[in-house]
């Protein structure tokens, strides 16, 4: 079964920083791009930023470019979100996405994580 | 950045009811690169159709997707009580990927 499972999320002051991690199993990881998607509770879906399968595109939503990096490692079938600079507009609950077919940047996500709550607070 | 737009925001059916939903972007979506997805409350996104007409898999038919360039759109033939959710549309065609803000279908 595939599978997605989000970690690292809390509560953080404004201006720290928090990284993410996205564990995956039960596919062949190095072969997918992943993405990650947030969710402010009670509004819509919002794409964060994505990492190809060899880590050669990335993308950035403008809200988080020179704040949010992406990093993978296809050893340990994991992808991290570095979160720098954080703002209490970025409190979200956070997925992770595999995209939906291998090789390519440009997929649909499929599966999701069930998501990690990140609060940016004082 | 692709900008898409969903209506209505909230479509009010009964069961047994025919449900249609729209995404337009704002630029043409290329290779038909759009996806539809389904979000119930406390739950992750699930992928139901892609490639603007292509259903995931173990999604039942009634669920169907249409549409090209600017214009697509997701039908409902008959709505069962499990399909009161959250529709999103998606364009995964850029590298910056963008989400419709989601139609509601409820219960009448």
């Amino acid at each position: 079964e595939v599978q997605l499972v989000e970690t690292g999320g809390g509560l953080v002051q404004p201006g720290r920083s928090l990284r993410l991690s996205c564990a995956a199993s039960g596919f062949t990881f190095g072969n997918y791009a992943i993405h990650w998607v947030r969710q402010v509770p009670g509004r819509g879906l919002e794409w964060v930023i994505g990492i190809s399968w060899n880590s050669d595109t990335i993308g950035y939503a403008d809200s988080v470019k020179g704040r949010f990096t992406i990093s993978r490692d296809n050893a340990k079938n994991s992808v991290y979100l570095q979160m720098n600079s954080l703002r209490p507009e970025d409190t979200a609950f956070y997925y992770c996405a595999k995209a939906g077919g291998a090789g390519s940047y440009f997929n649909w996500f499929d599966p999701w994580g069930q998501g990690t709550l990140v609060t940016v607070s004082s | 950045e692709i900008v898409l737009t969903q209506s209505p925001g909230t479509l009010s059916l009964s069961p047994g009811e025919r449900a249609t939903l729209s995404c337009r972007a704002s630029q043409s979506v290329s290779g038909s690169y759009l996806a539809w997805y389904q979000q119930k409350p406390g739950q992750a996104p699930r992928l139901l159709i892609y490639g603007a007409s292509n259903r995931a898999t173990g999604i039942p038919d009634r669920f169907s997707g249409s549409g090209s360039g600017t214009d697509f759109t997701l039908t409902i033939s008959r709505l069962e009580p499990e399909d009161f959710a959250v529709y999103y549309c998606q364009q995964y065609g850029r590298s910056t990927k963008t989400f419709g803000q989601g139609t509601k279908v409820e219960i009448k």
